[in-house]
């Protein structure tokens, strides 16, 4: 099945600083969302991401299906962007295949 | 947050009893999934919905079983819980033709 694979595993940063997080994927997709997990444990939908470019205020994502990766930036990170950031793959038939994710801490 | 309500959202039983778990959307979406989430292994499906009375396994089933006969519920059973199903179970439905899914607030399950 697709493996999925997330870098770095874990990451610190001073408030105001950049990241960059990444999403390799072993088999082409159609389907790819990035969520992050809030410390209370609440998955929220960051992207739909299949291909391209999308952002969301601080946050962007860019897929490059062909190479089979996936890019997460975060511009001037604040505290409430610590916890868990998940990559996950449409399998096949309907499962979400999720990477271990990169547990990020923001300190002030 | 796609109108998705779990519940509880905390329990703790005893290995050997059964254990129900509930999920709740308003929004009348067709597919819906149960996860359950532990350390080193991230998300992974147990069973899906694609529709009343229509379900299939993913990929950890062994000892749940779920039913839906109602479009807006999602039961998930453990039917006599052991300590390896502590854990947190997480609801998701399928929203969309780009087939996004979205999360409910999850229930933490503790098996003494």
């Amino acid at each position: 099945g697709i493996q999925v694979e997330q870098s770095p595993p874990d990451l610190i940063l001073q408030e105001g600083a950049n990241s960059t997080l990444r999403c390799n994927f072993s088999d082409s997709v159609n389907n790819l969302q990035w969520f992050h997990q809030n410390p209370w444990g609440q998955l929220i939908n960051l992207f739909y991401i299949p291909s391209g470019t999308k952002q969301n205020g601080r946050l962007s994502a860019t897929t490059v299906a062909t190479e089979r990766y996936s890019l997460l930036y975060i511009s001037s990170s604040q505290t409430t962007d610590s916890g868990v950031y998940f990559c996950a793959i449409l399998g096949s038939g309907t499962a979400l295949i999720f990477g271990k994710g990169t547990t990020l801490s923001v300190s002030s | 947050d796609a109108g998705i309500t779990q519940s509880p959202r905390h329990k703790v039983t005893e290995t050997g009893t059964p254990v129900t778990l509930r999920c709740h959307q308003t929004e009348n979406h067709r597919y819906m999934y149960w996860y359950r989430q532990d350390p080193g292994h991230g998300l992974r499906l147990i069973h899906y919905s694609y529709g009343v009375k229509d379900t299939d396994k993913g990929e950890v089933s062994d000892g749940y079983s779920v039913s839906r006969s109602k479009t807006e519920d999602f039961l998930l059973t453990l039917e006599s819980a052991t300590s390896s199903q502590t854990s947190v179970y997480f609801c998701a439905v399928r929203q969309g033709a780009a087939e996004t899914q979205y999360f409910g607030p999850g229930t933490r399950l503790l098996v003494l």
